[in-house]
Formats: C-alpha cells, sequence, structure tokens
C-alpha cells in the first residue's frame, strides 16, 4: 500500500519569504508527528497530532513554524518569514497510534528545505 | 526531557565482519527503543526494535539489546553486506502517554568496505 508522502520533494526559497510543507500520512492512522533533520544532526521533534488536534506542539522553534492537519489526514508546515538557519529536511511521520503497545512510526521521504 | 546519545558518528567494517552501534539515554521512564536506516535522499526506515521488559531481539542478521539498568543499548550487525551501508539512527520513546515522539540519536554512518 501507499505509504507516507510528501511534497514538494525539494524547495527553495528566499530569506523572508513564508513556505508550506504538505505530508500524506497513510490511510487510517490517526498520529501524525513532523520532524526536522539540520545537516549533520540526528532528527528533532516539532508537533505532534492525535487527530485533528495538536497537543504537543513543545518542538516548534519559534512563532515563525505553525501547522494544522484537516479531516484527520493531510497535515500543512508553514513557516513564515523563512530565515537560512530553517534550512534542513523536514520528515512527516504517522502511525496507527490505537494505544497499548507503541506503534510503530512510519517516515515519508522528506522535503529539503534551502532558504537563501 | 529525555537526551540520546550515539556512537561512533562513523563507522567502517571490511565486508562480512560485524558492527556495533552504542546509545545511551537519560529518562528511565522510556520504554520503547526503535532503530531506523536511512539510506541518502530518503526518509528513515524501521528496522528492529526493542520494549524495556526484553534484553535482547534478534531479525536475520540484526540484533538488539538492552541493559535498563545502564540505560543502554547496542545495535548489532554481523554478515555485513555492500547494501548494508547507511545512516542508521537510534531513538526512544515512552509508550503508553498518546504521544510518542521519538528522540533520536545523532546517527552513525556505517560504511562496509567490499
Amino acid at each position: 500500500g501507499a505509504g507516507v508522502s510528501q511534497s514538494p520533494s525539494n524547495k527553495v526559497t528566499e530569506k523572508g519569504k513564508d513556505v508550506e510543507l504538505r505530508c500524506d500520512p497513510i490511510s487510517g492512522h490517526t498520529a501524525l508527528y513532523w520532524y526536522r533533520q539540520s545537516l549533520g544532526q540526528g532528527l528533532e521533534f516539532l508537533i505532534y497530532f492525535q487527530g485533528n488536534s495538536a497537543p504537543d506542539k513543545s518542538g516548534l522553534p519559534s512563532d515563525r513554524f505553525s501547522a494544522e492537519r484537516t479531516g484527520g489526514s493531510v497535515s500543512t508546515l508553514t513557516i513564515q518569514r523563512t530565515q537560512q538557519e530553517d534550512s534542513a529536511v523536514y520528515l512527516c511521520a504517522s502511525s496507527l497510534d490505537e494505544g497499548g503497545a507503541v506503534d510503530t512510526q512510519y517516515f515519508g521521504p522528506g522535503t529539503r528545505l534551502t532558504v537563501l | 526531557g529525555e537526551n540520546v546519545e550515539q556512537h561512533p558518528s562513523t563507522l567502517s567494517v571490511q565486508e562480512g565482519d560485524s558492527a556495533v552501534i552504542k546509545c545511551t539515554y537519560s529518562d528511565s521512564a522510556s520504554n520503547y527503543f526503535p532503530w531506523y536506516k536511512q539510506e541518502l535522499g530518503k526518509g528513515p526506515q524501521l528496522i528492529i526494535d526493542i520494549r524495556s521488559n526484553v534484553g535482547e531481539k534478534k531479525d536475520q542478521r540484526i540484533a538488539v539489546t538492552l541493559n535498563k539498568t545502564a540505560k543502554h543499548f547496542s545495535l548489532h550487525i554481523t554478515e555485513t553486506q555492500p547494501e548494508d551501508s547507511a545512516v542508521y539512527f537510534c531513538a526512544a520513546s515512552r509508550e503508553g502517554f498518546g504521544n510518542e515522539k521519538l528522540t533520536f540519536g545523532t546517527g552513525t554512518r556505517l560504511t562496509i568496505i567490499p
């Protein structure tokens, strides 16, 4: 079946512009996570969605970052007034989150964001 | 919050030999430890995981061990092959709290020398 998809795969923007990154999770997965992978670093958590609500936004680095999820499916991560330090690969993951045992998180291919 | 450290950052191994990657974690409440493999231009892919009620788990050439007392866990790859070359990440999470966000190590770039 289809995995997690993300678009665009690459995005180059100028400093100060806004960008939107999209994530299509695996059908039926209620949990959705955004992570950021900076050059030479591990993945850092940004935000967690359960359905359409985001009970944990603790990883968002500043108020320029926001995310939403609609219909319990597609999620959009928006970065306003982009800065060069926002350059990174943004990864989305989804899981069934049925409760009880931890559910495997399946990752998309990521969006590589470059801010000039 | 949780902190995960991973060593080494790079590892070169002769084809057919074994590779070992080690991680430590700080939060004693963490109880789920997955390992992900990331190939160039792709997202991380789960290769094996272990829960805190188990000390060791094996899947063909891949095994993971967990020492809860010392708060460390390791990935073992035996009979390495060229296709094992990739970046490997360990992670830790707390099961059963709804939000199962993963805290990752900084990764190990494994190179298999033919």
